[in-house]
């Protein structure tokens, strides 16, 4: 049972167009999510994150937007760069349970000159 | 660097053969957790680590699997008799307050 869903195995853009990335999750339970990035045979590196308290959070091109009722949150990165290039992953965690994350299986995204 | 280093980045196995890895987390982070992504999938979660104490492990451990973490310090992955479904990428990742976790580089297994 895969409690957090990357439905776009994939997602290819233009240069200084938005990327938008999508995540759903079925634990109620979550309360804490992040986006991760990660390129080929190195550790995903932090990007951004939102407590379930929210429903919007910033940080210079990426947004990440919370649906709580529908169990949605999504990823914008305006404008999208070459250097984006890489596989996204969504991760979720709920309090007491050690901070430990459940991924979804990642979106590769390709930002085209 | 101060961030979390993890070695050997490569490992080649036999089939068999017992192979060790080792994640140094951020040297004020309490917390350490060891996941394991296989091709095509998102990062699985292991075990964790509260300073020494393992406080939990996924039922993905199986007993061929032991980890440690002597003094609250680095850790260890140790896995015996390895087998060919054992290779993956195993990450390491630390976390003291807050709610990100930061994670190594990985160490890539492949079990011939």
């Amino acid at each position: 049972d895969q409690q957090v869903k990357q439905n776009s195995p994939s997602l290819s853009v233009q240069e200084g167009r938005i990327s938008i990335l999508n995540c759903d999750y079925t634990n109620s339970m979550f309360d804490y999510f992040l986006w991760y990035k990660k390129y080929p045979a190195e550790g995903p590196t932090f990007l951004i994150s939102i407590s379930s308290i929210k429903d919007k959070n910033e940080d210079g091109r990426f947004t990440v937007f919370l649906n709580k009722s529908a169990k949605h949150l999504s990823l914008h990165i305006v404008p999208s760069q070459p250097g984006d290039s890489a596989v996204y992953f969504c991760a979720a965690r709920s309090s007491g349970s050690n901070y430990k994350l459940t991924f979804g299986k990642g979106t590769l995204l390709t930002v085209n000159p | 660097d101060t961030g979390v280093s993890q070695n050997p980045r490569h490992k080649i196995t036999k089939r068999g053969q017992n192979v060790t890895f080792r994640c140094d987390p951020i040297s004020e982070h309490n917390r350490l957790y060891w996941y394991r992504q296989t091709l095509g999938q998102g990062p699985e979660f292991l075990t964790y680590f509260q300073n020494e104490a393992q406080l939990e492990k996924s039922r993905l451990l199986s007993d061929r699997f032991s980890a440690e973490r002597p003094k609250g310090s680095f850790s260890t992955l140790e896995i015996q008799r390895t087998e060919q479904g054992d290779s993956a990428m195993y990450l390491c990742a630390s976390l003291m307050t807050g709610e990100t976790q930061y994670f190594g580089p990985g160490t890539r297994l492949l079990v011939l």
